[in-house]
């Protein structure tokens, strides 16, 4: 079955480093990846979406790669800051119309 | 605000009574999403619907649980009998499919349901 694999543990770093954080997926080749931030309490707010013939997406100190053949994006926030503290969901395209969200990486940016 | 809203936010009930949720998606989608997530994972699909049409239901989902979209506007959930594992954030989403382009999704805040 198609499975997603976001790091559940959280994630510390200090304000101004660069925050990295994976998503790997098995069993399906995804045309388009996408990205969301969640807020305890809220729902997820889109970011940014990179298809499969894209190896890089910006946007602002954003930063999405995708790796089809390592079956693998990261996504990046330079010069981080402790407003960046939240989880990060990753939902890569299933083919179909619904998202299977990964389990999500919780950022936490120390001042 | 033109984004997607859900009423209500907060919802506190007894086990065994009905509820109702509802949602408003962003005027001009035509689909429309019910999710459920529970605290540390990520939003689980429950249901779809194109339009006023519901062309898929989870598997997750029992008999207790039925959507509608009457009119292909705003959508309601309703869980009858509800059980204290109904205990969720139920998520609405909507998005705009046009052709073959990648529809992305637009979630509303949420109605957080706690059965007693």
């Amino acid at each position: 079955s198609q499975k997603i694999e976001q790091n559940s543990e959280a994630l510390n770093i200090q304000e101004g480093k660069t925050a990295t954080l994976t998503c790997n997926y098995t069993n399906y080749s995804p045309a388009y990846l996408q990205w969301y931030r969640q807020d305890p309490g809220r729902g997820p707010v889109f970011l940014l979406l990179i298809r499969e013939n894209e190896k890089e997406k910006r946007k602002e100190r954003l930063k999405v790669t995708f790796d089809t053949t390592l079956k693998q994006s990261l996504f990046h926030i330079t010069a981080s800051q402790p407003a960046d503290s939240a989880t990060y969901l990753c939902a890569p395209d299933s083919g179909t119309y619904k998202y299977i969200f990964g389990t999500g990486t919780r950022l936490k940016v120390l001042a | 605000d033109t984004g997607v809203s859900q009423n209500p936010r907060h919802k506190i009930t007894k086990r065994g009574q009905n509820v109702t949720f509802r949602c408003d998606p962003i005027s001009e989608h035509n689909r429309l999403y019910w999710y459920r997530q529970t605290l540390g994972q990520g939003p689980e699909f429950l249901t779809y619907f194109q339009n006023e049409a519901q062309l898929e239901k989870s598997r997750l989902l029992s008999d207790r649980f039925s959507a509608e979209r009457p009119k292909g506007s705003f959508s309601t959930l309703e869980i009858q009998r509800t059980e204290q594992g109904d205990s969720a954030m139920y998520l609405c989403a909507s998005s705009l499919r046009a052709g073959v382009i990648s529809d992305t999704q637009y979630f509303g805040p949420g109605t957080r349901l706690t059965v007693l």
